[in-house]
């Protein structure tokens, strides 16, 4: 089975720097997704960005970016030019592509507490 | 919005009662998910549903049971609440294909259930 491990229960960053928070997986498969959710404090989860695991070029969404790693089974996301509005939990997620079209849903991270300082 | 409500958004109940939360979608997707969302957990798999009448059991499946008589709905069942079983729950559900927004699941707002 796959596992998502999420090393750093809390970060704080300072508004308008950058931050990165770590993700690393494990899996015996060649080919899978990796997501990356973001949780405010209104309880819904929204998704920040995806990666497919063939494609060699990191995904990018505005301020926020990945840094894969598929060797080393490493999925951190960086958020450039922090805001108030990202502090929520944030959670890495790894989905197979040998589920038959899905239907082994998503196998998350505990998650990271992101703390934006004014 | 992918059109994924969630009923009941807050229940408070007693050890031992039956409950059910109840998923339903608008777009006609396939697959749909339970989760639950516990502190230091993240989120787990209770159940899934590949289709009407088809489902399957998730990493946390023990003491729930779920139905899909139509597409649109997904139930989750508490035979027996226990204190464990307070949690947030999320229904999720997936496209499927060659599209963009294929294999992203799309969450409803959650079901927080207190079991006193």
């Amino acid at each position: 089975a796959q596992t998502v491990t999420q090393s750093q229960p809390e970060m704080s960053v300072q508004e308008a720097e950058t931050v990165t928070l770590s993700c690393t997986y494990d899996t015996s498969e060649s080919d899978y997704y990796l997501f990356w959710y973001k949780q405010p404090p209104s309880r819904q989860m929204i998704l920040v960005i995806r990666q497919e695991a063939y494609k060699q070029q990191n995904a990018t969404e505005n301020r926020f970016s990945v840094n894969f790693q598929k060797a080393a089974k490493s999925f951190s996301l960086k958020i450039s030019d922090s805001q108030l509005g990202d502090a929520a939990m944030y959670f890495c997620a790894y989905r197979s592509t040998n589920s038959g079209g899905g239907a082994d849903g998503l196998t998350f991270g505990k998650g990271t507490h992101l703390i934006i300082q004014p | 919005d992918a059109g994924i409500t969630q009923s009941p958004r807050h229940k408070v109940t007693e050890t031992g009662t039956p409950v059910t939360l109840r998923c339903h979608q608008t777009e006609n997707h396939r697959y749909m998910y339970w989760y639950r969302q516990d502190p230091g957990h993240g989120l787990r798999l209770i159940h899934y549903s590949y289709g009407v009448k088809d489902t399957d059991k998730g990493e946390v499946s023990d003491g729930y049971s779920v139905s899909r008589s139509k597409t649109e709905d997904f139930l989750l069942t508490l035979e027996s609440a226990t204190s464990s079983q307070t949690s947030v729950y999320f229904c999720a559900i997936t496209r499927t294909g060659a599209s963009s927004g294929a294999n992203v699941l799309t969450f409803g707002a959650g079901s927080r259930l207190t079991v006193l």
